[in-house]
């Protein structure tokens, strides 16, 4: 399986300040199809997992413009460009390029 | 609006089954693939099973592999997964997912059904 490294596990931010969150894949998640499907989800407290980005750098639906994700390869970002209170919770970022999907540790966002 | 509600969680023995149900609807259900995810208390998510739109091809974690059987009914808009041999590493909250099949990730999720292994 493909392993989907982190960093950091804990990001304490100052509101309106920026934030990013580094994810490794232990393989290129390059497709054969051409694309790169690398999704960072958003799951805060005591809710289910929401999905902000898919294929690297693209915002779901209703996410706000603040959030977005770069990268290719094995090597990708998700920055927050300015933390608001309701982004606080634990960021995900996961592979389905190959048939078995894996995901980071998570990284959590708080407010200092 | 797309909704998914799971049910069938509960408390079980180790070496016991459960089968749980994910009701979606304010979609075309029988369009898109599924996927079951899950989160051990305290935990990140886990990738536990998918299973395709059309020809019904079904996927498996290897940690659930022979263990678990992910099925669907297109005629009640309905996703089940049936767990036997539970363990204790099977607790979790088991969410179901709606995969979004030409971008390769879930776009929607359910609020989650808890599954706890215990004596």
């Amino acid at each position: 399986d493909i392993v989907m490294t982190q960093t950091p596990l804990s990001s304490p931010v100052t509101l309106g300040q920026p934030a990013s969150i580094s994810c490794r894949s232990s393989q290129s998640l390059v497709h054969s199809d051409g694309n790169t499907y690398l999704s960072w989800l958003q799951q805060r407290p005591g809710q289910p997992p929401r999905l902000l980005i898919y294929k690297i750098s693209n915002r779901f639906s209703g996410v706000p413009d603040r959030f977005s994700g770069s990268g290719a390869g094995t090597n990708f970002t998700l920055k927050i460009s300015r933390v608001e209170a309701e982004d606080v919770g634990v960021y995900y970022c996961m592979q389905s390029t190959r048939i078995t999907w894996t995901f980071g540790q998570g990284t959590k966002v708080d407010i200092k | 609006e797309v909704q998914l509600v799971e049910s069938g969680g509960g408390l079980v023995q180790p070496g016991g089954s459960l089968r749980l149900s994910c009701a979606a609807s304010g979609f075309t259900f029988s369009s898109y693939a599924m996927s079951w995810v899950r989160q051990a208390p305290g935990k990140g998510l886990e990738w536990v099973s998918a299973i395709s739109a059309g020809t019904g091809s079904t996927y498996y974690a290897d940690s659930v592999k022979g263990r678990f059987t992910i099925s669907r009914d297109n005629s009640k808009n309905t996703l089940y997964l049936q767990m036997n041999s539970l363990r204790a590493e099977d607790t979790a909250l088991y969410y179901c997912a709606k995969v979004w099949f030409g971008e390769g990730t879930t776009d929607y999720w359910g609020q989650g059904t808890l599954v706890t292994v215990s004596s």
